[in-house]
């Protein structure tokens, strides 16, 4: 398995609280991605990074926030989590020199907003 | 934009049953192409992928993909499931036009859940 770690594993917390979750990798891939799981939905991409302080927004980024200050860890941020938020999270990664890499995952986060 | 849709919401079969499940995509140019399965309770891994050459692709634990471009689709299948093979499987696509940003992004179907009753 793709050396990723995510933390917390399980977070419950309530609305209008700050929350960040952690992805931290041993590859030094340069993509970083952060998703959301919901029944129904599939994954839907929230950030991603393409290098250290580069990031950019996917489909569902309102209400996010990520940062990347160094090559290993991409946090993603609720600034103020709502319930709508409630959610499973995951992280993955991938190296795109020869356009011939998968992404491969994180454990995910399973994050509950009461 | 890219799109993928997976045509079964939730598919139950026997054990030594063949399996299908759908997989189209709508991207106006070069694709990769992937199925992850997630087992319950578990983090997604990858089944298989295509990027160019023969279309017809195989993966781990007996399973395989036809990648047909004429009808956009790559369908997953297996000729005998087993009890094992109880997962949530997910089609996703990677359209190869440059963003500008840096990045190939990925975009995935909704999933289908496979129940295999022994």
């Amino acid at each position: 398995d793709a050396g990723i770690t995510q933390s917390p594993r399980h977070k419950v917390t309530e609305t209008g609280t700050p929350v960040t979750l952690r992805c931290h990798q041993t590859e030094n891939h340069r993509y970083m991605y952060w998703y959301r799981q919901d029944p129904g939905h599939g994954l839907r991409l929230i950030h991603y990074s393409y290098g250290v302080k580069d990031t950019d927004k996917g489909e569902v980024s309102d209400g996010y926030s990520v940062s990347r200050s160094k090559t290993e860890d991409f946090l993603l941020t609720l600034e103020s989590a709502t319930s709508s938020q409630t959610s499973v999270y995951f992280c993955a990664i991938s190296e795109l020199r020869d356009k011939n890499q998968p992404q491969h995952f994180g454990d995910g986060t399973r994050l509950s907003i009461l | 934009a890219q799109s993928v849709s997976q045509h079964n919401h939730h598919v139950i079969l026997s054990e030594a049953a063949s399996l299908e499940l759908g997989c189209n995509y709508s991207y106006g140019g070069t694709v990769n192409l992937f199925w992850y399965v997630q087992y319950p309770g578990q983090h997604l891994q990858l089944l298989l992928k295509y990027f160019s050459g023969d279309p017809l692709v195989k993966g781990i634990k007996g399973f395989e993909a036809e990648f047909i471009k004429s009808k956009f689709s790559f369908n997953l299948r297996k000729p005998s499931v087993q009890w094992s093979d109880t997962a949530e499987y997910f089609c996703a696509v990677r359209g190869l036009r440059y963003s500008g940003a840096g990045s190939y992004q990925l975009t995935f179907g909704k999933g289908t859940k496979l129940s295999v009753i022994p």
